[in-house]
């Protein structure tokens, strides 16, 4: 069974632009989870979505935005994007039921200069 | 809300001795608890998952770990350390009920030393 897939592995932006991230689940997995790994707030929560639908969001800005396509692939979207904005996103999948665990894409590499 | 502490920055510890990395958590009810591992420049791997049952749970490459509820803690463990464990541990929570969130600790960085 194929893992979590994230594309682009790297991007490199410029301030003030806007960036789009996808994410392809593991078959058969419908939540779609991000998150931002930064070094100095380490891994912070974005959003969930399941059934493209948003289920849970974090304490992020308005910039930040995501969705979630019928076949579960998930998108998630940076406008005006800032500095601060440079990180590790991390998208995971799991089960719908919550006693499972999530499984995590190795990552897109986001450098805003 | 739930949380989760790692109190140590960094763990050190020589190739063949036992390895602990500390977690204790905080949530409303009963916690879901998970322990991932992170290599350089990729994603998170799944170790080891408490729901219900036995406190000691038994995971990947080793590793086990031992809930308990009056201490709150879920310390990872494994009996004889590898050079090849050098890597990010990360201990997370999830609340049940219904939602795959999961909130991390800041993560200990684990030094193998042969």
């Amino acid at each position: 069974k194929a893992g979590v897939t994230q594309t682009p592995r790297y991007l490199i932006k410029t301030r003030g632009q806007q960036v789009t991230l996808s994410c392809s689940p593991i078959s058969g997995h419908r939540s779609v989870s991000w998150y931002q790994q930064t070094p100095g707030q380490g891994l912070q929560f974005l959003f969930e979505y399941f059934s493209e639908t948003q289920r849970n969001k974090g304490n992020f800005p308005g910039r930040f935005s995501g969705r979630q396509f019928s076949n579960s692939r998930s998108e998630m979207n940076v406008s005006t994007l800032e500095l601060g904005d440079s990180a590790l996103y991390l998208c995971a999948s799991s089960l719908v039921e919550d006693r499972t665990e999530a499984f995590f894409g190795q990552g897109t590499r986001l450098t805003v200069v | 809300a739930q949380s989760v502490a790692q109190p140590e920055d960094q763990v050190n510890v020589a190739e063949g001795n036992p390895l602990t990395v500390k977690c204790t958590y905080s949530v409303s009810g009963n916690p879901y608890l998970f322990w991932y591992v992170q290599y350089p420049n990729r994603g998170l791997q799944f170790l080891l998952k408490y729901i219900t049952g036995d406190n000691l749970v038994k995971g990947s490459y080793g590793f086990e770990a031992e809930f308990n509820k009056s201490q709150t803690s879920f310390h990872l463990k494994k009996p004889s350390a590898l050079v090849s464990d050098s890597a990010l541990y990360f201990c997370a929570v999830r609340d049940i009920g219904g939602n795959n969130r999961l909130a991390f600790g800041k993560g200990n960085q684990v030094v193998v030393i042969p």
